[in-house]
């Protein structure tokens, strides 16, 4: 079965202080995998995707990276704007384009 | 360029009532999906519509939900009759293209 797993659950951080999330995954051949950022009350936005090993992606203070069985999302010198949940998703190498997503890493940090 | 529209915000409704959704996609797209997201946990597929036909609705509870999209453009997605366990936030999101999915807030529905 097609799975997700994110870590931590909740990370709390210094502004300035870097740190990295996890998220690693069991896919029957992976199409794609997927970052997305989400602020309360508000849609998943679009951050990455990773479609191979090896392969890294950059945005702002953002970097992503895939390898065959996890990615991390690197996250270097964050701002309390930074603070979000971060939604990790994979797709599969089938005929629909259904994201299979975690549970998320809930992101605070403080001034 | 304007980004997936979901009316309304907030819905509270009594178990055993009906409810439903509307979803505008970005113009063009013309991939929708419905998702549910229960408090704490990420979007669940609910279904995909490729234009005006179903792709994917294996996860749809169908003897209680059920969507439609109509001249390919805005979608509805109707409960009858809900549940607690109903109680989630329900996220439209289109696509151009499959790497690529926007997600549109959200209605926020709570089952009394």
């Amino acid at each position: 079965e097609d799975q997700v797993t994110q870590s931590p659950e909740a990370l709390r951080l210094q502004e300035g202080e870097s740190s990295s999330l996890n998220c690693s995954y069991t896919v029957s051949g992976l199409r794609g995998l997927f970052w997305y950022r989400q602020d309360p009350g508000k849609g998943p936005e679009f951050l990455f995707t990773l479609y191979s090993a090896g392969e890294e992606k950059e945005k702002e203070r953002l970097k992503a990276t895939l390898t065959k069985k996890e990615s991390f999302l690197h996250i270097t010198a964050p701002k309390p704007e930074d603070s979000a949940t971060y939604l990790c998703a994979v797709q599969a190498a089938e005929n629909t384009d259904k994201l299979i997503f975690g549970t998320g890493t809930r992101l605070q940090v403080f001034p | 360029e304007a980004g997936v529209a979901q009316s309304p915000r907030y819905k509270i409704i009594e178990k055993r009532q009906s409810v439903a959704f509307w979803c505008n996609p970005i113009s063009g797209h013309a991939t929708l999906y419905w998702y549910q997201q229960i408090l704490g946990q990420g979007p669940k597929l609910l279904i995909q519509f490729q234009n005006n036909g179903v792709v994917d609705d294996s996860q749809l509870p169908k003897d209680r939900f059920s969507a439609e999209r109509l001249k390919g453009v805005d979608s509805t997605l109707k409960i009858q009759p809900a549940k607690l366990e109903d109680s989630a936030v329900y996220l439209c999101a289109s696509s151009l293209d499959w790497y690529e999915q926007y997600f549109g807030p959200g209605t926020r529905l709570t089952v009394t």
